[in-house]
């Protein structure tokens, strides 16, 4: 099946820095990848649609210059958490929706985030 | 706005139990509806789906019908193992401009021997 990986799987960074999130489809193209946001026991709350070579699109209070997106090409997004804060400490998962399906998104295991 | 509500867990079960885990949702439009699965440590995985009313979506022993009008997707499996054991989430796709996944809270189901 379809595989969706991430990197790093946890990470601790200390406030004020940046910190960078990969997520590869590692057997399939994915001209568009979603990135997720989910607080324990919560629901994953999309955050942005990354569209290969293009802007990504962001959803309603998620702040654009914070969160950078960059899909540069059709196995590769990543996430940059710009000046980190405590308050973004949080599970990030991401997800790779295959070439020509409306809805099949395969998920990566998801990268712990957590800022000091 | 669209979405999804499913009951709260942890749901406890013994081996070889019943499974019910409730799921309705709120769509203006006519979704598609799915459960993910999310084993520990690894990412969601579709477990079934199903696009339109009285469909019913079944995998592994799990099953789960599309119930229009009680805009319900139950998911339902008759007898669960210890290696069910994991957070499962109900979801539903709208298509026509929005295409994007809405998730319930999740489910955490720990069956024990």
């Amino acid at each position: 099946g379809a595989v969706v990986s991430q990197h790093p799987s946890r990470v601790i960074c200390k406030s004020g820095t940046s910190v960078k999130i990969e997520c590869r489809s590692l057997d399939f193209q994915a001209t568009t990848m979603f990135w997720y946001r989910q607080f324990p026991k919560q629901s994953l709350m999309l955050m942005a649609t990354s569209n290969e070579g293009s802007k990504a699109t962001y959803e309603q209070g998620v702040e654009k210059d914070k969160f950078l997106i960059n899909h540069a090409s059709l196995t590769l997004s990543t996430l940059t958490v710009t000046s980190a804060h405590p308050e973004d400490s949080s599970f990030y998962i991401c997800s790779a929706r295959i070439s020509g399906s409306a809805y099949e998104q395969y998920f990566g295991p998801g990268t712990r985030l957590t800022v000091t | 706005g669209d979405s999804v509500t499913q009951m709260e867990g942890p749901v406890t079960l013994s081996e070889e139990a019943f499974l019910t885990i409730n799921c309705t949702y709120t769509a203006t439009g006519y979704p598609s509806l799915f459960w993910y699965v999310q084993y520990p440590g690894e990412g969601l995985q579709l477990l079934l789906k199903a696009t339109k009313a009285d469909d019913k979506g079944s995998n592994k022993g799990f099953e789960a019908t599309y119930r229009k009008e009680t805009t319900s997707f139950h998911l339902e499996k008759g007898s669960v193992q210890v290696s069910d054991s994991a957070v499962y989430f109900c979801a539903l796709y709208l298509s026509g401009g929005y295409n994007k996944l809405i998730f319930g809270a999740g489910t955490r189901l720990a069956v024990h021997p």
